[in-house]
């Protein structure tokens, strides 16, 4: 079966770093998505890598090994509001989006 | 520019009643998406739209039905409502294919008693 693994919920402090990761065993793949989704709103783009290696978005960055079957999403200088949960996808040989069930992420001041 | 956006925010039903969730975009995208999201699971794709007039079953589409009739609409029915129903329903789009971003609405909540 297709399967997408994330941490449930993380913790981490206003103004420092957290690194989300996300592993996943689909039949093929075609690309890997990260959304980020405020409680009770609609998840939005974050990124997306196809190929290996790192991809930076100001304080966002997204790496991805394909050989590993890995990836994580890296926030830096965290605000209170980057309280939110985020979603890991990957596109499969099909092209059917496979979705992990998210990460809850919390800030503390 | 409203992007997507979904009709009703919010409904209550009672099992084996109907009802259509309707889904708007302005985007000019060619790909529509109904998704549920359920507490501790992934999104899971109901129906999608490749294009006007086309539909197709994604991973769980028993109990709903869908329909294109317009490019910017898509409508998604329960015939008759179950509490396994009970869920936050999230229509998306895309300008072509799901390699592409998908945007999509603000959910409707369901509460199937």
């Amino acid at each position: 079966g297709q399967n997408i693994d994330q941490p449930t919920e993380m913790t981490a402090t206003e103004g420092a770093i957290v690194q989300i990761n996300c592993t996943y065993q689909t039949s093929g793949f075609n690309g890997l998505f990260w959304y980020q989704q405020h409680a009770g709103e609609a998840p939005t783009f974050l990124s997306y890598n196809v190929l290996d290696g790192l991809e930076e978005k100001g304080r966002f960055s997204s790496f991805l090994s394909r050989s590993k079957g890995y990836s994580y999403l890296l926030l830096k200088e965290l605000q209170m509001k980057d309280s939110a949960s985020y979603l890991c996808a990957v596109l499969d040989s099909n092209y059917q989006l496979i979705w992990g069930a998210g990460t809850k992420l919390i800030i503390k001041p | 520019n409203a992007g997507v956006t979904q009709t009703p925010k919010f409904r209550v039903l009672k099992t084996g009643q109907s009802m259509t969730l309707l889904c708007a975009q302005d985007m000019n995208h060619e790909y529509m998406y109904w998704y549920r999201q359920d507490p501790g699971m992934g999104l899971r794709l109901i129906h999608y739209s490749v294009g006007e007039g086309t539909t197709a079953k994604g991973e769980v589409p028993d109990g709903y039905n869908v329909s294109r009739l317009k490019k910017q609409n898509f409508l998604l029915g329960l015939e008759s409502a179950a509490p396994s129903q009970t869920s936050v329903y999230f229509c998306a789009s895309s300008r072509q294919g799901p390699e592409e971003t998908q945007y999509f609405g603000p959910g409707t909540r369901l509460l199937v008693l």
